[in-house]
């Protein structure tokens, strides 16, 4: 298994401005969540989708939007971007039959000023 | 609604010394619920998880955790601390009949310091 992998690493930005994080999960796991975790503080779960249909979400504006394509890779896309949205952003993703079982990648950092 | 409660921001131990870190959850329907340990500029790893069964859990490195329901707490302990195990630690909760749909609900998280 290779893992997810996201990218860039990190990323600055510049406020209003839209941004897209990548993430590539291991073959098979057709089911990827995305994360917010500002510094010092715990994961928030912002969604989740399965066989590329969003099928959970959490406490976040519209402006945070996703997709997960057929290869198991996915984005994050957030538009307007804020001050505050500057976090660590975290995909993870699991297969069938792991009972959440989740697999993290290493995350985007994200600075927006 | 779930929460997660982890008492204690920063914890520091003595190498060889028990690791005892607290967590406490909030849940109207049965939890499921994880152990993850991130390291500096890295994603979570999963160390241990309840889902249903023996409430006593075993993990990776050493680690276990005991499921007590009427205390609605999820301690995590390890025998002998080892200057590798200096992280952050988080606890996480999710609904028994989520599907996974309603992602994991995390602590603010532990700070783990080996002292030598």
């Amino acid at each position: 298994e290779t893992g997810v992998t996201q990218s860039p690493t990190h990323l600055i930005k510049t406020r209003g401005q839209q941004v897209t994080l990548r993430c590539s999960s291991q073959s098979g796991h057709n089911t990827v969540s995305w994360y917010q975790q500002a510094l010092g503080q715990g994961p928030q779960f912002i969604f989740q989708y399965y066989r590329e249909e969003e099928n959970g979400r959490g406490n976040f504006p519209p402006r945070f939007s996703g997709l997960q394509f057929p290869n198991y890779s996915s984005e994050l896309n957030v538009n307007a971007l804020e001050l505050d949205d500057s976090a660590l952003y975290l995909c993870a993703s699991s297969r069938p039959g792991q009972n959440y079982g989740y697999t993290f990648g290493s995350g985007t950092r994200l600075t927006v000023v | 609604a779930q929460s997660v409660t982890q008492l204690g921001s920063h914890v520091s131990v003595s190498e060889g010394a028990l690791v005892l870190l607290r967590c406490n959850y909030s849940s109207s329907v049965p939890p499921y619920l994880f152990w993850y340990v991130q390291y500096p500029n890295q994603g979570l790893q999963l160390l241990l998880k309840y889902t249903t069964g023996a409430t006593l859990v075993k993990g990776i490195n050493g680690f276990e955790a005991e499921f007590k329901k009427s205390e609605t707490s999820f301690h995590l302990t390890k025998p002998s601390a080892h200057m590798s195990d200096a992280a952050e630690y988080f606890c996480a909760v999710t609904r028994y009949s989520g599907g996974g749909a309603d992602g994991l609900t995390f602590g603010k998280g532990t700070h783990l310091i080996i002292q030598p």
